[in-house]
């Protein structure tokens, strides 16, 4: 069953501490991305990456790290110098084919 | 800069009482322009793409439309399963696969 698997769905953090949001996709896709969901609001773009070993920064990378040491891998970490991290995380693919994204189920991650 | 504007924010409908959802947009270079609807606590889901003044598509009860500064997504007979956040984003050429979201309109569909 192909697809992009986000993990955990829920988590929650204290103030001061690294978290990392996992993401995983098996439909062969090359570039990845991930996403900030405030409510109400659209997508910003953290991260992405277009081959493995190699991303780029997106609009409100600061406070935020990523790795893309394996295609079907990308995780995200959010830092403890990410002012306000409370928010909806999307994780999403596509491959050099096509230019549409297909998204993950998201990760709220709520500081405490 | 790209800037997608999307309006209303909100709507409430009438089961059966059609209605448009606006998605306008500055863009260096149009590449392409996407709809997508997301359920509450849920990933977007992707409904269309769009590429050049004048295409259109649609499924079910939905069609969305292109013309050089903006897209239409007209929901037909609306049915209550239909109520969701609907998002435009655009792709400039420039850009590669990098998509500028809007901010959404939701839509409720009573019965």
């Amino acid at each position: 069953d192909g697809g992009i698997t986000q993990s955990p769905k829920y988590l929650f953090r204290k103030e001061g501490q690294n978290v990392t949001l996992s993401c995983e996709q098996n439909l062969n896709h090359d570039a990845m991305y991930w996403y900030r969901q405030d409510p109400g609001q659209g997508l910003r773009l953290i991260y992405y990456s277009q081959i493995v070993n190699d991303f780029q920064k997106g609009d409100i990378a600061e406070g935020y790290s990523v790795s893309r040491e394996k295609k079907e891998s990308f995780p995200l970490t959010v830092t403890s110098a990410q002012k306000n991290p409370t928010a909806f995380y999307l994780c999403a693919s596509t491959n050099r084919a096509e230019d549409t994204q297909y998204f993950g189920p998201g990760t709220r991650l709520t500081v405490l | 800069e790209d800037q997608v504007t999307q309006s209303p924010e909100a709507l409430r409908l009438q089961e059966g009482e059609s209605s448009s959802l606006n998605c306008s947009y500055t863009v260096s270079g149009l590449r392409g322009l996407f709809w997508y609807r997301q359920d509450p606590g849920k990933g977007p889901e992707f409904l269309f793409t769009l590429y050049s003044a004048g295409e259109e598509k649609e499924k079910e009860r939905l069609k969305a439309t292109l013309t050089k500064k903006e897209s239409f997504l007209h929901i037909t007979a609306p049915k209550p399963e239909d109520s969701a956040t609907y998002l435009c984003a655009v792709q400039a050429a420039a850009a590669g696969n990098k998509l500028t979201f809007g901010g959404g309109t939701r839509v409720l569909v009573k019965p």
